[in-house]
């Protein structure tokens, strides 16, 4: 099993541009979660989706959007690029058990010019 | 006053040594409590899940679990250079999510 993958590993885009990183799992995992992570600012949670066909806001959700696209998959889409979105981003899945103890991919190491 | 507090460190030991890192949190409804392990450059890693008050131990890693004083705690013990990394505090407060610290770092001296 591959766990959690992400794409791209990396990215450097002009301010404006739009991307959409990839995430996909292969637990069966209900929930799934979209983090960036700041150096001093720890993982703060941008969108999370408790199952398929639902998602909701975390603490930082501006300037994203994510669509659940099947179970396996959760993607995250910066529309317009701003260089206060420059961050490594991660995104984990959780079995919705009453635990929610979460599995992280690699990341995406994303800078804004 | 944030929900999950860890001191950011560098917490220094000496090979051999217990290295011993702590964690308290806010929410009294909290339920499941978790450590992640993240070396630089990389993802946090869960090493270690506890859900009741008392110790649980998983080889040289124990965590301790004390719900009345709102405190987790995780201790490494014979302290390996390999051991030096971030140690993430995650606390589920219910709604699904998990709330995590900023974070502790550790450095294991040869």
């Amino acid at each position: 099993n591959a766990g959690v993958t992400q794409t791209p590993k990396f990215q450097v885009l002009k301010t404006g541009q739009s991307m959409t990183l990839q995430c996909a799992q292969d637990m069966n995992h209900n929930s799934m979660y979209w983090y960036r992570q700041d150096p001093g600012m720890g993982l703060r949670l941008i969108y999370y989706s408790a199952s398929e066909g639902t998602t909701d806001k975390g603490e930082v959700p501006n300037g994203y959007n994510v669509s659940r696209l099947n179970k396996r998959e959760f993607s995250l889409r910066l529309e317009s690029a701003a260089p206060s979105q420059t961050s490594v981003y991660f995104c984990a899945s959780s079995a919705r058990d009453g635990y929610y103890e979460q599995y992280f991919g690699p990341g995406t190491r994303l800078t804004v010019t | 006053q944030k929900e999950v507090e860890q001191n950011s460190g560098p917490l220094s030991v000496p090979e051999g040594a217990i290295a011993s890192l702590n964690c308290t949190y806010s929410d009294r409804g909290s339920q499941s409590f978790f450590w992640y392990r993240q070396y630089s450059g990389k993802s946090p890693e869960l090493i270690m899940s506890i859900y009741s008050n008392g110790d649980k131990e998983d080889g040289r890693f124990t965590a301790q679990l004390n719900k009345a004083s709102q405190y987790v705690s995780l201790l490494i013990r014979d302290s390996q250079p390999s051991d030096s990394a971030t140690y993430l505090c995650a606390v589920n407060t219910g709604f699904q999510k998990l709330v995590f610290g900023t974070g502790t770092r550790l450095l294991v001296s040869p």
